[in-house]
């Protein structure tokens, strides 16, 4: 069975260009959640998705959004790209609600913004 | 809000021996469930073990056991005979059980350095 799966494994951007991200979540699952880890920092939570909807979001700026196919998979799109916006971008799937007991987490998407 | 806290942000075990990551956290909340991960310099994050915090007792994989102390708010992690491939960092994760905190908390993580 195939795990989660992001694209693309790399990506660099200017500064002030939009960067789109890719989440193919496990067959089944339902719900995809996207993080942010900067350098030296923990997992910070960016959204939740689940059926289609936005459910949850972390304390980030609008020009962070995304959203959710009805195949489930997910796009996280960050507009205006800034320098502290480089990060590896980690996405994570699970069950939906109420049965999510565990998530599993793709290999991550590293975006440099130069 | 719920805040995980890992309190060692580096650690060292020598191969063969047994350490213990620390990681408390806050929730008024009582039904959640806890978790360790794994991320080796690969950056795929790997379920190390869970706890369901209705169960008392501890969870247990192979080699990894978990100290819960639900009272305190504690959750640590035990590595016992610690081999090469443990080297990693190591993030506590909450996760509630409720609507509105539905989401993975993670700590800033432990890095382990296993010493041949």
């Amino acid at each position: 069975e195939a795990g989660v799966t992001q694209s693309p494994t790399h990506l660099i951007k200017t500064r002030g260009q939009q960067a789109t991200l890719r989440c193919s979540p496990i067959s089944g699952h339902t719900s995809v959640y996207w993080y942010q880890q900067a350098l030296g920092l923990g997992l910070q939570f960016l959204l939740w998705y689940d059926e289609g909807e936005e459910r949850n979001r972390g304390n980030f700026p609008p020009r962070f959004s995304g959203r959710q196919f009805p195949n489930y998979s997910s796009e996280l799109n960050v507009n205006a790209l800034e320098l502290e916006d480089s990060a590896l971008y980690l996405c994570a799937s699970s069950q939906g609600v109420p049965m999510n007991t565990e998530a599993f987490f793709g290999q991550g998407t590293r975006l440099t913004v130069v | 809000a719920q805040t995980v806290t890992q309190s060692q942000p580096e650690m060292s075990v020598q191969e063969a021996e047994t350490v213990t990551l620390s990681c408390t956290y806050d929730t008024s909340e009582s039904d959640y469930y806890l978790f360790w991960y794994k991320q080796p310099p690969s950056r795929q994050m790997i379920l190390v073990i869970r706890q369901e915090a209705y169960k008392q007792q501890n969870a247990t994989e192979n080699r990894f056991s978990v100290n819960f102390q639900k009272a305190a708010k504690s959750f640590s992690l035990k590595i016992s005979d610690s081999q090469l491939g443990d080297a990693a960092m190591y993030f506590c994760a909450y996760w509630g059980a409720r609507a509105g905190s539905y989401q993975l908390t993670f700590g800033k993580g432990t890095k382990l350095s296993v010493i041949p």
